[in-house]
């Protein structure tokens, strides 16, 4: 089946540690997304990249580093810089274009929590 | 700056009820519109998507509808059913990005 793998589902930090969330999409898209996702709040975008070996920012990238080697993963780092980390973690991909332009499709998310 | 505000934030109806959801953004200049469904602790699902030049999208029991000189979607689900309790979002594409409303908690009472 094509889609979007997000792992883990659950993830813990410990202070001054860097963590990083996997993404994995199978369907072919050249654009990849990072969301964040509080209670009561809208999805915030971190980073985006529309191709391999490119990525931009997005409104809250600071903390966060991406990469984009391979086409079908755009890992997530969050590093201790990010001092409130606690958060729903959403990745999306969507075929090329402006990246409001076309449907974007997710995965079930991380969880990321402080211990 | 793209704001999107959806209104309620919760809403609880019984079961068998046509309800309305109701989305609202600040600049008219958008790519589209789209509608999803969030179930706890989950990923988002796409139900819709509106493109600018279009005025409303069906799927099932699902319609959307866009007027974009003021500035406003809705989402109708007809005949409602406990399995259509969820969080639905709207987001407007704008730009280079999805810009997200913080969604209405729909629950569905049997």
């Amino acid at each position: 089946d094509g889609g979007i793998t997000q792992s883990p589902k659950y993830l813990f930090r410990k202070e001054g540690q860097n963590v990083t969330l996997s993404c994995e999409q199978n369907l072919n898209h050249d654009a990849m997304y990072w969301y964040r996702q509080d209670p009561g709040q809208g999805l915030r975008l971190i980073y985006y990249s529309q191709i391999v070996n490119d990525f931009q920012k997005g409104d809250i990238a600071e903390g966060y580093s991406v990469s984009r080697e391979k086409k079908e993963s755009f890992p997530l780092t969050v590093t201790s810089a990010q001092k409130n980390p606690t958060a729903f973690y959403l990745c999306a991909s969507s075929v090329s274009g402006q990246g409001g332009s076309q449907p974007q499709h997710f995965g079930d998310g991380t969880r990321l929590s402080i211990l | 700056k793209q704001e999107v505000t959806q209104i309620p934030a919760a809403l609880s109806v019984p079961e068998g009820e046509n309800l309305v959801l109701n989305c609202s953004f600040t600049d008219s200049a958008i790519y589209n519109l789209q509608w999803f469904r969030q179930d706890p602790g989950k990923g988002l699902t796409s139900l819709l998507l509106i493109q600018s030049s279009q005025r409303e999208q069906t799927s099932g029991r699902l319609n959307a509808s866009l007027d974009k000189s003021s500035g406003r979607s809705t989402l109708y689900i007809a005949a409602s059913q406990p399995g259509d309790s969820a969080t639905y979002l709207c987001a407007v594409g704008s730009n280079y990005q999805l810009i997200w409303g913080a969604g209405t908690k729909l629950i569905i009472k049997p």
